[in-house]
């Protein structure tokens, strides 16, 4: 079944820029869907901050857009998480998760398999 | 941005009893748009429900979604121990998705 496993430094200090990446297992990237990541700070809700089509198109939460790049490498069945110009408020689970957008039916739209998460915190 | 307020904040209930959580949203949601998650300590969400009203697979059939418009409800008509846990609802809207605050459902 599909997997997904985010990695990435779980230390970033202030100021610098935060990178996650997520790989895909059980399913390719390039067949379709596109692929979020979710943030929630200790102790608080989640957060969505973007998403990617397997084509490469993005769409980004506004709050974050100016320091958020996602990107995807379909020959590693990976996407990938930039966050620009940190501070202590992006302490948080990262989460990675698929997005399902049918394009049949109901048209439903929904994040049905997540990755287990990791936590980032940011500090000197 | 849509907002999603839940309700109640927690939930205190013993185990075999229904739970009825609440999702209100600041402006109209499609239904098909709108899903239900469960969260666990030191777990990722679980998607339980979308589509408003669609249990997703796997998912016991006492979990229940209704609602439409800006109102929309997630019930569980009789809680199992293992059902102890946080709830999310979510929408997607204008290319922009968001989560409501969660509701706790905890042991009486």
């Amino acid at each position: 079944q599909v997997q997904l496993q985010e990695s990435g430094p779980g230390l970033v200090k202030p100021s610098e820029t935060l990178s996650l990446t997520c790989t895909v297992s059980g399913y390719s990237i390039s067949s379709g869907y596109y692929w979020g990541w979710i943030r929630q700070p200790p102790g608080k809700g989640l957060e969505w901050i973007g998403s990617i089509y397997h084509s490469g198109s993005t769409y980004y939460n506004p709050s974050l857009k100016s320091r958020v790049t996602i990107s995807v490498d379909t020959s590693k069945n990976q996407f990938s998480l930039k966050l620009s110009s940190v501070t202590a408020a992006d302490t948080a689970v990262y989460y990675c998760a698929r997005e399902i957008h049918e394009d049949y039916g109901d048209y439903n739209y929904y994040m049905d398999v997540w990755g287990k998460g990791t936590t980032v915190t940011v500090s000197s | 941005e849509i907002v999603l307020t839940q309700s109640p904040g927690t939930l205190s209930l013993s185990p075999g009893e229904r739970a009825t959580l609440s999702c209100r949203a600041s402006q109209s949601v499609s239904s098909s748009y709108l899903a239900w998650f469960q969260q666990k300590p030191g777990q990722a969400p679980r998607l339980l429900i979308f589509g408003a009203s669609s249990r997703a697979t796997g998912i016991p059939d006492r979990f229940s979604g209704s609602g439409s418009g800006t109102d929309f409800t997630l019930t569980i008509s009789r809680l199992e121990p293992e059902d102890f846990a946080v709830y999310y609802c979510q929408q997607y809207g204008s290319s922009l998705w968001t989560f409501g605050q969660g509701t706790k459902v905890e042991i009486k």
